[in-house]
């Protein structure tokens, strides 16, 4: 059974760099994850997308390490406004063919 | 680009009573899901389909639970009877061919809140 944890919270200060881990089954070499940031009362939001060992976009960085069991979101320089839940999103292909969420990480950023 | 428009955003019923949400995904999007979201847990998938068929339903409730997309567009989900425990948002999302599978992102829309008392 496939499952997809992550940390229930985190604390941080404004200016600082974040990372958060999602711990999922060892998946195969090219089963994406996906990250979103969720605010209350509006839908996931998409942050960034990856399957190799690391992906950077104008926001966000995602590294994937070689053993494939986890993935960690690398948010530079978080501020105030960062403040929401993020989720994983796993895509399991082969027998699997699943996509999984996981826990969700409340980020909480202080000034 | 237009995003995900889902309707209504919040619906009060009754348990027993019924309901229908209505989604129309990203124009050119042939994948659309819907995806149950109950306070402070993850979304779950409930029923994913490509153009007009179903994809995956495995963790759809059948027997209160049923969707439809017509022409491989809009979709509605529909519950009935309502029971208390169906109280959660419902989000409805849609991606390029197989989603994540392919390399292609699942957008959402805003959500449907529903409470049932």
């Amino acid at each position: 059974l496939a499952k997809t944890t992550q940390p229930i919270s985190m604390d941080s200060y404004e200016g600082q760099e974040v990372n958060i881990t999602c711990s999922h089954n060892n998946i195969a070499t090219n089963d994406y994850i996906t990250w979103y940031q969720q605010f209350p009362s509006q839908g996931p939001r998409f942050i960034i997308q990856g399957y190799k060992t690391k992906v950077t976009n104008e926001v966000a960085s995602l590294f994937i390490p070689a053993d494939r069991k986890s993935s960690t979101l690398s948010l530079p320089r978080v501020s105030l406004s960062d403040t929401a839940v993020y989720y994983c999103l796993v895509a399991y292909g082969g027998a699997t063919n699943k996509l999984i969420f996981g826990t969700g990480t409340l980020l909480a950023v202080q000034p | 680009e237009a995003g995900v428009a889902q309707s209504p955003r919040y619906k009060i019923i009754e348990k027993r009573q019924s309901v229908a949400f209505w989604c129309n995904p990203i124009s050119g999007h042939a994948t659309l899901y819907w995806y149950q979201q109950i306070l402070g847990q993850g979304p779950k998938l409930l029923i994913q389909f490509q153009n007009n068929g179903v994809v995956d339903d495995s963790q759809l409730p059948k027997d209160r639970f049923s969707a439809e997309r017509l022409k491989g567009v809009d979709s509605t989900l529909k519950i009935q009877p309502a029971k208390l425990e169906d109280s959660a948002v419902y989000l409805c999302a849609s991606s390029l061919d197989l989603g994540p599978y392919s390399g292609n992102t699942i957008y959402f829309g805003e959500g449907s809140w529903l409470t049932v008392v």
